[in-house]
């Protein structure tokens, strides 16, 4: 059983394209997260949903829309796709009340923009 | 950004114990060190987490000083499936479900 789970797992696109990454999570978790990791590896979060509510914004361009239609799924709608949101994407999620929150991560899905 | 320090590459024998150091000066008295990784391709994965005492799990061991400014992690015999990016990251206890905040880790390669 998966417990993060993200589709497509590659996704190769043109400029301008939009493009949505799907998460699914099957914890139970009421709080779920988008990371980006680029080409020098580093990660750092975009958004965080808390019951389907936004809770952490990141300066992140408006291109990028995440939408949460239940507690166990957080999508990511990406418009007008630019050279550099090639990265890795990961999705995670955590429950709030849990004595270490825990963060459970998903496979990443690898977005190439040509 | 990201409170703790970490070298960035670090190469162990295979069958050999992995001890990666992290600093973490500023920590606060309600704050938690805790260790993930990330294999290559792959998410971030939890390890081990710690407040001041020492914490071992089926996964590794934690070892925090005294004054709690740096600890180390021990893989207590690494195999190659251990070879990964490692990241030592200090939070509140009463973080809730605030966001991981990553450094840029250790690389540690297991070599046969």
């Amino acid at each position: 059983d998966t417990a993060v789970s993200q589709t497509p797992k590659y996704l190769v696109t043109q400029m301008g394209n939009d493009k949505s990454i799907k998460c699914e999570q099957n914890l139970g978790h009421d709080t779920m997260y988008w990371y980006k990791q680029d080409s020098k590896k580093f990660l750092k979060i975009m958004f965080s949903y808390n019951n389907k509510e936004l809770i952490i914004n990141e300066t992140v361009p408006n291109r990028f829309s995440p939408k949460s239609p239940d507690k166990a799924h957080l999508n990511l709608h990406i418009n007008s796709l630019e050279l550099g949101d090639s990265a890795v994407y990961f999705c995670a999620s955590s429950q709030e009340g849990v004595s270490y929150n825990e963060q459970f991560f998903g496979p990443g899905t690898r977005l190439t923009v040509l | 950004d990201a409170k703790t320090t970490q070298p960035p590459s670090m190469d162990c024998a295979e069958g050999r114990a992995a001890n990666l150091p992290c600093n973490h000066s500023t920590i606060s008295g309600n704050e938690y060190v805790y260790w993930y990784r990330q294999i290559h391709s792959q998410g971030p994965q939890y390890i081990i987490h710690g407040l001041k005492n020492n914490e071992t799990n089926e996964m590794a061991s934690l070892i925090i000083t005294e004054d709690r400014k740096s600890s180390t992690l021990i893989l207590p015999h690494a195999t190659l499936r251990d070879t990964a990016v490692y990241y030592c990251i200090v939070r509140g206890v009463y973080s809730g479900n605030t966001p991981l905040v990553f450094g840029k880790g250790t690389r540690l390669s297991v070599i046969a």
